[in-house]
């Protein structure tokens, strides 16, 4: 059972467009929300990330909203360049000394020139 | 700060051979490091959790006597792949979390596994 949903699977933005990608979860116990950025052949990097006591995270051009009445989280890239088109990830997990992430299945980001 | 480094950064052996990929936290220490895979445009797969100075926690399907895992110190883990097969061939990726209350994970860069 996948525990976090990402959507879409793949986008594409023109430059200087806004980016949305958007995470669903189950767990309710769940209360680390990061979202990594992968380039083809590197290992993820942490973008951003948010904890349920608020609704939104603002980090230049990247703004987490979270929602958590519907269980749901987004990623808003304002100003896409073609520098972010990467996959990104979300991913959720519990606060605890021992809590593994849960990963969302990626999207594929494209920003057209 | 928070990097994670990971040796070889790619890595061709024969099948039947065992091949030990290094991941290190340089600049802070490791309490939990956590090892996944990744196939070509899928996410990434939680291999197993290792805790400084105990026995790895290996996630359901993964066979703990082909990966082994050692977290020696606070600093360094280790994965063996034992017995090689082309289909153990995949992108491996470390991950380390540092000591006291901290959720945030720090991934390496990767390690290609290609088992010819």
């Amino acid at each position: 059972q996948q525990q976090v949903k990402q959507s879409p699977q793949s986008l594409i933005v023109q430059k200087g467009g806004i980016s949305i990608i958007n995470c669903a979860y189950e767990n309710t116990a769940f209360d680390y929300f990061p979202w990594y950025q992968q380039f083809p052949g590197k290992g993820p990097a942490l973008l951003i990330a948010i904890r349920p006591d608020v609704s939104e995270k603002k980090e230049g051009r990247f703004t987490i909203s979270f929602n958590k009445s519907a269980k749901q989280f987004s990623l808003h890239i304002m100003d896409s360049q073609p520098g972010d088109s990467a996959t990104y990830f979300c991913a959720a997990s519990m606060r605890s000394g021992y809590s593994t992430l849960t990963f969302g299945k990626g999207t594929m980001l494209l920003v057209s020139p | 700060g928070a990097v994670v480094s990971q040796h070889p950064s790619r890595v061709i052996c024969k099948s039947g051979t065992s091949v030990k990929i290094e991941c290190r936290s340089l600049d802070f220490q490791a309490t939990t490091m956590f090892w996944y895979r990744q196939f070509p445009k899928q996410s990434l797969m939680l291999m197993a959790t290792s805790n400084e100075g105990s026995k790895a926690t290996y996630e359901q399907g993964v066979e703990k006597d082909k990966f082994l895992i050692n977290h020696a110190s606070l600093t360094l883990s280790t994965l063996t792949v034992t017995s090689a097969h082309p289909e153990d061939s995949s992108f491996y990726i470390c991950s380390a979390r540092g000591t006291g209350d901290s959720d945030e994970q720090y991934f390496g860069p990767g390690t290609r596994l290609t088992v010819t």
